[in-house]
C-alpha cells in the first residue's frame, strides 16, 4: 500500500526556534517522488520541495531544509529560525506510478503555529 | 504567468443535485489533476488527465467524472451528491513533462457544501 504518514497533528513554537516536520511514507514503487506542499490560512497548496527516488542529496534553501533517508522512508523537513509567516499546515506528498496510472499521496498535514 | 485558476470559488447544493467545477491549468501545463479535501485533512486524489486522456484515478466512485479540452482546462463532475461530498476540491496542473514526477501547482480551490 501507499501511504504517507505525517504523525505530528499540530506544532507550536515561539519565534527563532527551529522546528522539524516528520514524514513517513510507505511504497512499492522503486522509482518515486516526494514533495512538501505548504497550506496558509488562504487554503492554496504551495509549493516547496520535490526530491525523487534516487536523489538522497539533503538540501538546504535559505531556513529551509530538508533531510530524505530511504533506509527508513523518511523526509523531513525543517525550518530554522522561525516567524510568524511559517504559520500554516504542511504536506507531505508521495507520487508514483501504478496499474491504474499515476497517484498522488497526502498525508493528514501538520498544522504549525509561530508565536510571536 | 498566469496561475490555475478555479470556478466558483463556491458553491452550495443539495443533496441529490449534480455539479461541475472548472479549472483553467496554467500556461504551458497539459496535466491536470483533482483533489478533494475535507475539513482537517490532506487532499484526496480524485483524478489525473494528460492530453485529455485519464492518467490516474483515486479511489472515488463513478459518479465523480472529469473531462480535460484541448486547451487543458478541465471539469470535475459530481452527480448524486451526498453530505460527505461537501469539501473543498483543489485543481492542480503540472508542467508538459510526464508525471507523475513534477511538482503540481495548485489553484485556490472551490469549496462545496451539500446541504
Amino acid at each position: 500500500a501507499q501511504k504517507v504518514t505525517q504523525a505530528q497533528t499540530e506544532i507550536s513554537v515561539v519565534e527563532k526556534e527551529d522546528v522539524t516536520l516528520d514524514c513517513v511514507y510507505e511504497t512499492r514503487d522503486t522509482t518515486y517522488y516526494l514533495f512538501w506542499y505548504k497550506q496558509p490560512p488562504s487554503g492554496e497548496l504551495v509549493f516547496l520541495i520535490r526530491r525523487n527516488s534516487f536523489d538522497e542529496q539533503n538540501e538546504i534553501s535559505g531556513r529551509y531544509s530538508w533531510n530524505f533517508q530511504k533506509s527508513t522512508s523518511s523526509f523531513n523537513f525543517t525550518i530554522t529560525a522561525s516567524q510568524v509567516v511559517d504559520s500554516a499546515v504542511y504536506f507531505c506528498a508521495l507520487s508514483g506510478h501504478s496499474n491504474t496510472g499515476n497517484q498522488f499521496y497526502f498525508g493528514t498535514g501538520t498544522s504549525l503555529t509561530v508565536i510571536p | 504567468e498566469t496561475g490555475v485558476t478555479q470556478s466558483p470559488t463556491h458553491l452550495i447544493k443539495t443533496r441529490g443535485q449534480q455539479v461541475t467545477l472548472r479549472c483553467s491549468s496554467q500556461s504551458g501545463h497539459n496535466t491536470v489533476s483533482w483533489y478533494q479535501q475535507a475539513l482537517g485533512q490532506g487532499p484526496q486524489f480524485i483524478f489525473q488527465y494528460y492530453r485529455e486522456e485519464e492518467n490516474g484515478r483515486g479511489n472515488f466512485p463513478p459518479r465523480f467524472s472529469g473531462l480535460q479540452f484541448p486547451n487543458y482546462s478541465s471539469e470535475l463532475n459530481v452527480n448524486a451528491l451526498e453530505l460527505d461530498d461537501s469539501a473543498l476540491y483543489l485543481c492542480a496542473s503540472s508542467p508538459a513533462v510526464a508525471p507523475p514526477y513534477n511538482e503540481q501547482f495548485f489553484g485556490p480551490g472551490t469549496r462545496l457544501t451539500v446541504l
